[in-house]
């Protein structure tokens, strides 16, 4: 059972434009949720972070927004970049064992 | 610098035989994963280790085994009862203090079953 549904699968977006990756959660124990940013042959690395006692997090062109009734969040990269082709995952952690990725986003930026 | 080393970074077996996986950190952290990535199903965790000498199973640990003998190595054994062994293997630590979401990645291991 998938309890972190990740969409879209690929997504495409011109430079200066916005990306826009979403997630939803089942499990509500879940109280942590990152998002990793892997570029091809090398390891995810932790990107931003939210807990869900706040309903945005924002670092520079990346923005979490955290909707905690709807069970969603989501990640806004603003003037996105080629640079930010990468695969994009969200995950949601309860507790010292439990982290459970999404199925991953894989970012383009034309140029 | 402080990081997770992963070898081999590519790895070709036949069928029948086991492979062994290694990952060292220097960064000194306590706890210790194991995850496996195929594309389109994100990733999913083998093995965990919290402190030498014991770890745990995650969701996917048939056809796997791990130790820990020493607090900065976590080695992973693919062996031949795995039935699907191709996949990109990460492995990833976080400090005792750390929380499980901010994991610390290494470069990953790309085993290929011939």
């Amino acid at each position: 059972q998938q309890q972190v549904k990740q969409s879209p699968q690929s997504l495409i977006v011109q430079k200066g434009g916005i990306s826009i990756i979403n997630c939803a959660y089942e499990n509500t124990a879940f109280d942590y949720f990152p998002w990793y940013q892997q570029f091809p042959g090398k390891g995810p690395a932790l990107l931003i972070a939210i807990r869900p006692d706040v309903s945005e997090k924002k670092e520079g062109r990346f923005t979490i927004s955290f909707n905690k009734s709807a069970k969603q969040f989501s990640l806004h990269i603003m003037d996105s970049q080629p640079g930010d082709s990468a695969t994009y995952f969200c995950a949601a952690a309860r507790s010292a064992r439990q982290l459970t990725f999404g199925s991953g986003t894989q970012l383009t930026v034309l140029p | 610098d402080g990081g997770i080393t992963q070898s081999p970074k590519y790895l070709f077996r036949k069928e029948g035989q086991n492979v062994t996986l290694s990952c060292e950190q220097n960064l000194n952290h306590d706890a210790m994963y194991w995850y496996r990535q195929d594309p389109g199903q994100g990733l999913r965790l083998i093995y965990y280790s919290q402190i030498v000498n014991d770890f745990q199973k995650g969701d996917i640990a048939e056809g796997y085994s791990v130790s820990r003998e020493k607090k900065e190595s976590f080695p992973l054994t693919v062996t031949s009862a795995q039935k699907n062994p191709t996949a990109f293997y990460l492995c990833a630590s976080i400090p005792g203090t750390g929380i499980v979401g901010e994991l610390f990645f290494g470069e990953g291991s790309r085993l290929t079953v011939l």
